[in-house]
């Protein structure tokens, strides 16, 4: 079964700490990955996908195919980064994304 | 570029009436999607349409749920004989083709509520 957990609902941290986002995915094959980030009164939009191994506002994202995980990190925390962050894998069809529960991310000075 | 347009925003509804929802997509898009989010889950995949053609309804219930995506116009997702469990928030997303299907930009959504 495709399956993606995101166990967080929440995650605090201060302004300056490091973050990281849990993402854990079921797949056969090699997956396709993404977060997706949501700001305050603002819409669902991608961050990061991991065939581009890039860094976007700092967080970055490294497939790990034994763990089964994509996590996503960031070195320093800033107040800005506080939104929902959601976890995502492209189907085996590729016409959809299968999208986790969602975490909050919730940082203060 | 207005982005993804969806309405209404809000829409109220009595148990068994009708449920209409409109998505306009990204400019020079052709490709859209349904998602519905009920409270505390994530984002359900129901539907994928390109012009005039369904491409994957996997995820739409059985009965009750129709989605088009006409030559002119908005995509339409419509729900007959609406029950409470209905009542969620309905995205709608837009892709340049199959293979950007990753890279979705999503509507506001429309918040369904039944009464």
């Amino acid at each position: 079964a495709q399956r993606v957990t995101q166990p967080e609902k929440l995650l605090s941290v201060f302004k300056g700490a490091p973050v990281e986002l849990k993402c854990n995915y079921s797949y056969s094959g090699s997956p396709e990955l993404f977060w997706y980030v949501q700001y305050s009164r603002q819409r669902l939009q991608l961050l990061l996908r991991h065939i581009s191994r890039e860094s976007i506002k700092g967080f970055t994202a490294d497939l790990n195919k034994g763990e089964t995980s994509f996590h996503l990190k960031k070195p320093f925390a800033q107040e800005e980064d506080s939104a929902m962050y959601y976890c995502a894998l492209s189907n085996q069809a590729g016409t959809a994304l299968i999208f986790g529960k969602g975490t909050t991310l919730s940082v203060s000075s | 570029n207005a982005g993804v347009m969806q309405n209404p925003r809000h829409l109220v509804r009595r148990r068994g009436q009708e449920a209409r929802l409109r998505c306009s997509p990204m400019k020079g898009h052709s490709h859209v999607y349904w998602y519905r989010q009920l409270p505390e889950e994530g984002l359900k995949f129901m539907v994928y349409l390109q012009k005039e053609n369904i491409i994957d309804e996997s995820g739409m219930p059985k009965e009750r749920f129709s989605a088009e995506f006409p030559k002119e116009g908005p995509s339409i997702l419509r729900i007959q004989q609406v029950v409470r469990g209905d009542s969620a928030a309905y995205f709608c997303a837009s892709s340049l083709g199959q293979k950007n299907t990753g890279e979705l930009f999503f509507g506001e959504g429309s918040r369904l509520t039944v009464l």
